[in-house]
């Protein structure tokens, strides 16, 4: 098993381009999420779903857009990329319920300029 | 307000001293309490889940106990490839998916 596969594994954007951040997973997890990684802070939650058709937001959204078409497959579009998006974005999966062990891919580092 | 909280953002040992790392969650009710290692450039790896108070779980170097307010990884005769960040998360009751994270601890161990 691959586990959880991410790419690109590095991105230089300009301020205003768009771009997708792709995430797959081959554990037929229904629950898959996105967080991104800062200095000095821990993981936020950016947005999750809990199956094909389903995505809710997390702790911080705004500026990102998911979709959830396949169980393996969960990607993140930056719409209008923003120098404050500059971070590091890992997406995780894990089994839906119960106090489960989420599993990370192993990121991609973004840089807006 | 549910918070983790990491001590101390960064430590220095050298190989074979042992010490041990800090998490303390204020939570309102605790579902599970999981460490994750996270190298350099890398996607946070699982090492342990603790469900409740008294509950300890070892894994070759590593040691993690659980109280009510606080958890905490041991480390005894740490080697180099030991030096990582650890992370410390919490899974809330009511929560069926969502993890509170801590900002982690930086190891360093010196040859």
């Amino acid at each position: 098993n691959a586990g959880v596969t991410q790419t690109p594994k590095f991105q230089v954007l300009k301020t205003g381009q768009s771009m997708t951040l792709q995430c797959a997973q081959d554990m037929n997890h229904e629950y898959m999420s996105w967080y991104r990684q800062d200095p000095g802070m821990g993981l936020r939650l950016i947005h999750y779903s809990v199956g094909a058709g389903i995505t809710d937001q997390g702790e911080v959204p705004n500026g990102y857009n998911v979709s959830r078409s396949t169980t393996e497959d969960f990607p993140l579009r930056l719409l209008s990329a923003a120098p404050s998006q500059t971070s590091v974005y890992f997406c995780a999966s894990r089994e839906l319920s119960g106090v489960e062990t989420q599993y990370f891919g192993p990121g991609t580092r973004l840089l807006v300029l | 307000e549910d918070q983790v909280t990491q001590s101390p953002e960064a430590l220095r040992l050298q190989e074979g001293e042992s010490s041990s790392l800090n998490c303390s969650y204020t939570v309102s009710g605790l579902r599970g309490l999981f460490w994750y290692r996270q190298d350099p450039g890398k996607g946070p790896e699982f090492l342990f889940t603790l469900y409740s108070a008294g509950e300890e779980k070892e894994k070759e170097r590593l040691k993690a106990t659980l109280t009510k307010k606080e958890s905490f990884l041991h480390i005894t005769a740490p080697k180099p490839e030991d030096s990582a960040t650890y992370l410390c998360a919490v899974q809330a009751a009511g929560s069926n998916y969502q993890l509170i994270w801590g900002a982690g601890t930086k190891l360093i161990i010196k040859p």
